[in-house]
């Protein structure tokens, strides 16, 4: 049932750093690939989204690194704050389709 | 602009009964898909519906269910409830079809007891 696989389930990092979260999916049919983070009693809210025609995507601090061939991509937060502590989801989605990861737990320490 | 609307917040429900859940999206917006949230499992697709159509569905049984009436709003109703159906249950209302931000409503928390 699981379409895009999301790992770590849970990452901490200092203050400063730069966490990665992986996806990779199996269905060559997705053409559009969102992050959402999700804030403890709110929904999901779209942070960045990537097409499979270009391998990078920057903004601001947030980048996602897209392998087509591998079927793989990442979110890299640059120099991480304690405001970015929430849940992440990738997500990878078609017509009338979009599936979730199962989510990466952030905790930015100060 | 309002955002996606979610009705009820919480509910709670005993094993066996039946719940409709609503949303309502965001104005202008034809596309409403559900998904259910749990911790570990992330967000499992329930379906998406588009001018009055499912357009797709999930591996959900089939005592999930769906409709989007004329003006977009969308409800989900769930019959012979289960413990195991307690979950956060997310709306999401897209403009088009594909290729578009999906926003999403607050959910309802249903815990079935």
């Amino acid at each position: 049932q699981q379409q895009v696989k999301q790992s770590p389930q849970s990452l901490i990092v200092q203050k400063g750093g730069i966490p990665i979260i992986n996806c990779a999916y199996e269905n060559t049919a997705f053409d559009y690939f969102p992050w959402y983070q999700q804030f403890p009693g709110k929904g999901p809210a779209l942070l960045i989204a990537i097409r499979p025609d270009v391998s990078e995507k920057k903004e601001g601090r947030f980048t996602i690194s897209f392998n087509k061939s591998a079927k793989q991509f990442s979110l890299h937060i640059m120099d991480s704050q304690p405001g970015d502590s929430a849940t992440y989801f990738c997500a990878a989605s078609k017509i009338n389709d979009m599936r979730f990861g199962a989510g990466t737990r952030l905790t930015v320490k100060p | 602009k309002a955002g996606v609307t979610q009705t009820p917040r919480y509910l709670i429900k005993t094993r066996g009964q039946q719940v409709t859940l609503s949303c309502s999206p965001i104005s202008g917006h034809r596309s409403v898909s559900w998904y259910q949230q749990t911790p570990g499992q992330g967000l499992q697709f329930l379906f998406e519906y588009f001018s009055e159509t499912q357009r797709n569905k999930g591996n959900f049984p089939g005592r999930f269910s769906g409709r989007q009436f004329s003006n977009s709003r969308s409800e989900m109703n769930v019959s012979t409830l289960e413990l195991g159906d307690s979950a956060l249950y997310l709306c999401a209302s897209r403009l088009g079809q594909t290729y578009t931000e999906a926003f999403f409503g607050q959910g309802t928390r249903l815990t079935v007891v």
